[in-house]
């Protein structure tokens, strides 16, 4: 149970185009979504929070513009990367926790998608 | 804010072998939980062991094993019997209870298990 899947795994895209990522919880209901970022070699890096039905919550330095995130549905979250450029070839993870929560019915905070590699030409 | 220190950016060990990987934080929460993640070339994010903060008895799941220190804020995990199939990054995370489960992390360690 509880599986979360990420779509595409693998995307290479020109320069000045959008791409957008899916992020499906597949069992369970998913009232919070996360997006990650991970550079080679380093640690994950929350770019937003999702509630669904409502705005995403950003972290400090994320361009909202330039992320766009939507959450509309209790098992769909997307992540539109706007006008990419090389400087956003990255890993984007996403995560998502269903209504239980820690400590109640589930034994994991969150429930990580497989991820998606985004190179830019 | 929270904070989740792994101060070993790089480790090795040969199969069969015993290692542990050292993880601090920060918090002023009394009531959190702790994790250790294990992330493959593969790049999944697969979690290994959990800790309640409120449990003092150290969380085992086969060969891995927690050594957690409250007072100190210290959570080394030990992996017995190293296998090559160990080999990936190991990231500490903290999530205070009822914060929604957001997640802190460490900045990993890259774990290379030799044959």
């Amino acid at each position: 149970g509880a599986v979360v899947s990420q779509h595409p795994s693998w995307v290479i895209c020109k320069s000045g185009t959008s791409v957008k990522i899916e992020c499906r919880s597949l069992d369970f209901q998913a009232t919070t979504m996360f997006w990650y970022r991970q550079f080679p070699k380093q640690s994950l890096m929350l770019m937003a929070t999702s509630n669904e039905g409502s705005k995403a919550t950003y972290e400090q330095g994320v361009e909202k513009d330039k992320f766009l995130i939507n959450h509309a549905s209790l098992t769909l979250s997307t992540l539109t990367v706007t006008s990419a450029h090389p400087e956003d070839s990255s890993f984007y993870i996403c995560s998502a926790r269903g209504r239980q929560g820690l400590g109640t019915y589930s034994n994991q905070p969150q429930h990580f998608g497989d991820g998606t590699r985004l190179s830019i030409l | 804010a929270q904070t989740v220190t792994q101060s070993q950016p790089e480790m090795s060990v040969q199969e069969a072998e015993t290692v542990t990987l050292s993880c601090t934080y920060d918090t002023s929460e009394s009531n959190y939980y702790l994790f250790w993640y294990k992330q493959p070339p593969s790049r999944q994010m697969i979690l290994v062991i959990r800790q309640e903060a409120y449990k003092q008895q150290n969380a085992t799941e086969n060969r891995f094993s927690v050594n957690f220190q409250k007072a100190a804020k210290s959570f080394s995990l030990k992996i017995s019997d190293s296998q090559l199939g160990d080999t990936a990054m190991y990231f500490c995370a903290y999530t205070p209870r009822g914060a929604g489960n957001m997640l802190t992390f460490g900045g990993g360690t890259r774990l290379m298990v030799k044959p």
